[in-house]
């Protein structure tokens, strides 16, 4: 079974209007952490957010927060007032285990490509 | 800040020919290092990892190598590519848990 499961391969959303993008996570674990990464089309991967197993709140940065379900294991980002600059790949990726631990690698999803519209 | 350089950017390779990408890191000491592999349309997939000079774990067999002459240097090597290694190289670091990109080397073997 696939740990990492992003269902939404390509997505348009209206500039200026919120957007959530989907991901479900598989892990017998009790430790884990999930994270969001941007690929624009130049394909440096961009850091976005993080979510500790443990975390009692979801996670924000700026226009990012991530709407964290554990008993449903799904881990969705959303993203408020879509700008342009925000259409690229999109991927969800989750690591096993505890925290900094070198050999715990990060598993990702498919990926989901958001298209912002003008 | 620390920062993460990778090249070359782009490559364009024979089938049978060596290979060899460099990742470095600045501003840290003694970073975990690691080599992904992108697929053309797909996901992240984890080859190599180091937690200091000297020491490779591999993830996944193939005729791909790494190496880590440096501290915050790591290499990825082939003696001779296959078709099926072209893809985006990705080389990361990870800090409190969280491992940051470089900007990537495009390989295509023809």
């Amino acid at each position: 079974a696939q740990k990492i499961t992003q269902t939404q391969p390509g997505m348009f959303v209206q500039e200026k209007e919120a957007v959530t993008l989907d991901c479900t996570y598989d892990t017998s674990d009790p430790s884990y952490g999930l994270f969001w990464y941007k690929q624009p089309s130049s394909g440096e991967m961009i850091f976005l957010i993080y979510q500790g197993s443990y975390d009692q709140q979801n996670a924000t940065e700026g226009r990012y927060s991530l709407n964290f379900q554990k008993a449903r294991k799904s881990a969705n980002l959303v993203i408020s007032a879509s700008q342009l600059g925000d259409s690229a790949m999109y991927f969800c990726a989750m690591r096993e285990g505890p925290f900094n631990n070198a050999g715990n690698m990060l598993t990702f999803g498919g990926g989901t490509r958001l298209m912002v519209k003008p | 800040s620390q920062t993460i350089h990778q090249w070359p950017a782009t490559l364009v390779q024979p089938v049978g020919s060596p290979l060899s990408l460099e990742c470095t890191v600045e501003g840290t000491s003694n970073p975990n290092l690691y080599w992904y592999r992108q697929a053309a349309g797909r996901g992240l997939q984890l080859l190599f990892y180091s937690v200091g000079i000297g020491q490779i774990s591999s993830e996944v067999p193939q005729n791909l190598s790494a190496s880590r002459p440096q501290d915050r240097q790591f290499i990825l090597s082939s003696k001779k590519l296959l078709l099926s290694d072209s893809g985006f190289y990705l080389c990361a670091w990870q800090n409190r848990g969280t491992q940051y990109f470089g900007p990537g080397t495009r390989l295509t073997v023809l």
